[in-house]
């Protein structure tokens, strides 16, 4: 099943702070983040694993709530490249093995004025 | 390293047309995937290869073919193209053992196929 992101749009300026939300109704092994800017590819920002570890890019502060099967990504000090439309990926939780197969929520478009 | 190659880069095709979308990774990645996206939607899965010779469908594979003969290459078949199938493909690869859980997916810049 599609995990929830919300909200599905934010408007920043410079310098703002924002937090996107991804939730599922399943249990889960690991929870992905990527950004797409317009007419690109998907590129890795962060990954958050069942039992608490991450990896990911050191700017980048996103959390996992095992428990309510919910992902935050928290974007800090926000600069015009930070625009983009950010997506969750979730991977089942299925007697331990992964084979990576994502699923992808409905994306979050962040704007980011001067 | 080139890193995840898609061509062709845009394809205009006709209704009832077949065609192969490419897709090869120079990384030695052992699984690799075939994702669409609608405008304004998410990815969704069509394919998927945990290695050579092994491909299992996804979430929307009705309509497209797979095969996995070597680990580099990836690529997907459309057979009887309808406008439904109009879309951006991804391919995407990652590398994950039993040891490295949760590995990032590396993904090509992507197919924009219209089918008129």
């Amino acid at each position: 099943q599609q995990p929830v992101q919300s909200p599905q749009a934010v408007i920043l300026r410079e310098g703002e702070d924002a937090v996107i939300n991804c939730s599922s109704s399943k249990a889960l092994y690991s929870v992905h983040w990527y950004r797409q800017k317009h007419g690109e590819a998907p590129v890795f920002l962060m990954i958050l694993l069942k039992g608490g570890e991450q990896k990911g890019h050191e700017k980048i502060s996103a959390s996992f709530n095992e428990k309510k099967q919910q992902s935050s990504l928290y974007l800090t000090a926000s600069q015009l490249s930070y625009s983009g439309t950010y997506f969750c990926g979730t991977d089942l939780f299925a007697g331990g093995t992964s084979y990576g197969k994502l699923t992808f929520g409905q994306g979050t478009i962040l704007t980011v004025h001067p | 390293n080139a890193g995840v190659t898609q061509t062709p880069k845009f394809r205009i095709l006709k209704i009832g047309q077949s065609m192969t979308l490419q897709c090869t990774q120079d990384m030695n990645h052992n699984y690799m995937y075939w994702y669409r996206q609608d405008p304004g939607m998410g990815l969704k899965l069509i394919y998927y290869s945990v290695g050579a010779g092994i491909t299992d469908k996804g979430e929307v594979p009705n309509g497209y073919n797979v095969s996995r003969s070597t680990t580099e290459d990836f690529p997907l078949r459309l057979e009887l193209a309808a406008p439904s199938q109009t879309s951006v493909y991804f391919c995407a690869s990652s590398y994950s053992t039993r040891q490295a859980r949760g590995s990032p997916l590396h993904f090509g810049n992507g197919t924009r196929l219209t089918v008129t």
